[in-house]
């Protein structure tokens, strides 16, 4: 079986530009999970998406958007760039959502460079 | 709130010697607790995990990691170090309620040395 899918696996954006970085999770899975990682450090939650609801939302600004298809597939949409968003965006997937053990499943991440 | 600290930003190795990693987390309620590793250029790829059954948890490529309540603590171990170990390990907690949401350490770089 495939695992998590994104696309695109490089980006470059300027500021001020606006981004939508895509995740098609492992097939059954129902729930997506989106994370940033900043060079040198560990992963920060930015959102999680279960049966086509937002179930939770990290520290970001609103610039931060996702959604999540009939088919599980997610976006994840950041509007206004800023220097300070290069980094590694993680999205993971799992079987269920609210307060479940079920391990996540990442992806190999889109890398979204800002000049 | 969740916290997870790990100690020692970078370890290095010999091939064949133990491999120990150390994680302490901070949670109000009963934890899930996570070890992922990542390669370069690539995801997190799932260790191992604690959900509450035996402390003493086995994961793959001959990683385990012991739960101790007491120490607040989550140790990763393996008895033997490869040199394809060389990666980055991130330890992760996350709690039975609400979102789905890991919160990670700012990860352990181990090197093997020939």
């Amino acid at each position: 079986d495939a695992g998590v899918t994104q696309s695109p696996t490089h980006l470059i954006k300027t500021r001020g530009q606006q981004v939508t970085l895509r995740c098609s999770p492992i097939s059954g899975h129902k729930s997506v999970s989106w994370y940033q990682q900043v060079l040198g450090q560990g992963p920060q939650f930015i959102f999680q998406y279960y049966e086509k609801e937002e179930r939770g939302r990290g520290n970001f600004p609103d610039r931060f958007s996702a959604r999540q298809f009939p088919n599980y597939s997610s976006e994840l949409n950041v509007n206004a760039l800023l220097l300070g968003d290069s980094a590694l965006y993680l999205c993971a997937s799992s079987l269920a959502g609210l307060g479940s053990n079920q391990p996540q499943h990442f992806g190999d991440g889109t890398r979204l460079s800002i000049l | 709130a969740q916290s997870v600290t790990q100690l020692g930003s970078h370890v290095s190795v010999s091939e064949g010697a133990l491999v120990l990693l150390r994680c302490n987390y901070s949670s109000s309620v009963p934890p899930y607790l996570f070890w992922y590793v990542q390669y370069p250029n690539q995801g997190l790829q799932l260790l191992l995990k604690y959900t509450s059954a035996a402390t003493l948890v086995k994961g793959i490529n001959g990683f385990e990691a012991e739960f101790k309540k007491s120490e607040t603590s989550f140790h990763l171990t393996k008895p033997s170090a490869h040199m394809s170990d060389a990666a980055e390990y991130f330890c992760a907690v996350s709690d039975y309620v609400g979102a789905q949401k890991l919160v990670f350490g700012q990860g352990t770089r181990l090197t093997i040395n020939p």
